[in-house]
């Protein structure tokens, strides 16, 4: 078990509506990053954040959004939900910004779209 | 889109035998992880291995990096039922990016 922690566990929205996903970083971490990952595949980066700055993006729409706050928390925000957004929805922290040490991943947030 | 490719995609072995999956790649990189997924749930880092190394160890685990052939392997030797779990290689390039880029994914079924 990492010291990562999302919010909520799972959630069902309508097509077009707006979700807030949130993800508590492991202690000491000030880099999150946000991955989807669709029903059997791998995941998939959307954005990373750094010291409250994006560091990074992946081929996701500007209608994903996040942010991250002074404790290094973060949230990510989809706005106008798509079928296609039904996924679960990983978050990881790290103690420095990049890709290039492990990541510490939550236990992710299972969004279904209807 | 993906850059890794796991191969097999699912494999089913007995309690006590080796496991072996592979992985490969299309850039240049500076590490590849593997992750374990157990049913759906977050991944959990297994090894890191940088593109200046060929073989790491860690307990059950042996994983090998061939940068030439941009591929890499992960055994699991005396597997147990508890080894039952998705297993990914995630690769990181050279360069703050921020992004790992993971494979589909290897499905492993420990029969007991």
């Amino acid at each position: 078990e990492t010291g990562v922690t999302q919010s909520p566990t799972h959630l069902i929205k309508t097509r077009g509506q707006q979700v807030t996903l949130r993800c508590s970083s492991q202690s000491g971490h000030n880099t999150v990053s946000w991955y989807q990952q669709a029903l059997g595949q791998g995941p998939q980066f959307i954005f990373q954040y750094y010291r409250e700055e994006e560091n990074g993006r992946g081929n996701f729409p500007p209608r994903f959004s996040g942010l991250q706050f002074p404790n290094y928390s973060s949230e990510l925000n989809v706005n106008a939900l798509e079928l296609d957004d039904s996924a679960l929805y990983l978050c990881a922290s790290s103690p420095e910004q990049g890709g290039l040490q492990k990541q510490y991943f939550g236990p992710g947030t299972r969004l279904t779209v209807t | 889109s993906q850059q890794g490719e796991e191969d097999p995609q699912a494999l089913s072995i007995q309690e006590g035998e080796n496991a072996t999956m592979n992985c490969s790649y299309k850039t240049s990189i500076n590490n590849l992880q593997w992750y374990r997924q157990n049913s759906g749930r977050g991944l959990v880092h297994l090894i890191l291995i940088r593109s200046n190394e060929r073989e790491k160890h860690s307990g059950r685990l042996r994983v090998t990096l061939d940068t030439s052939k941009k591929s890499s392997s992960l055994l699991i030797t005396a597997s147990r039922a508890a080894d039952t779990a998705s297993y990914f290689c995630a690769t990181a390039r050279s360069g703050n990016t921020g992004k790992l880029i993971f494979g589909q994914g290897t499905t492993l079924q420990v029969k007991p």
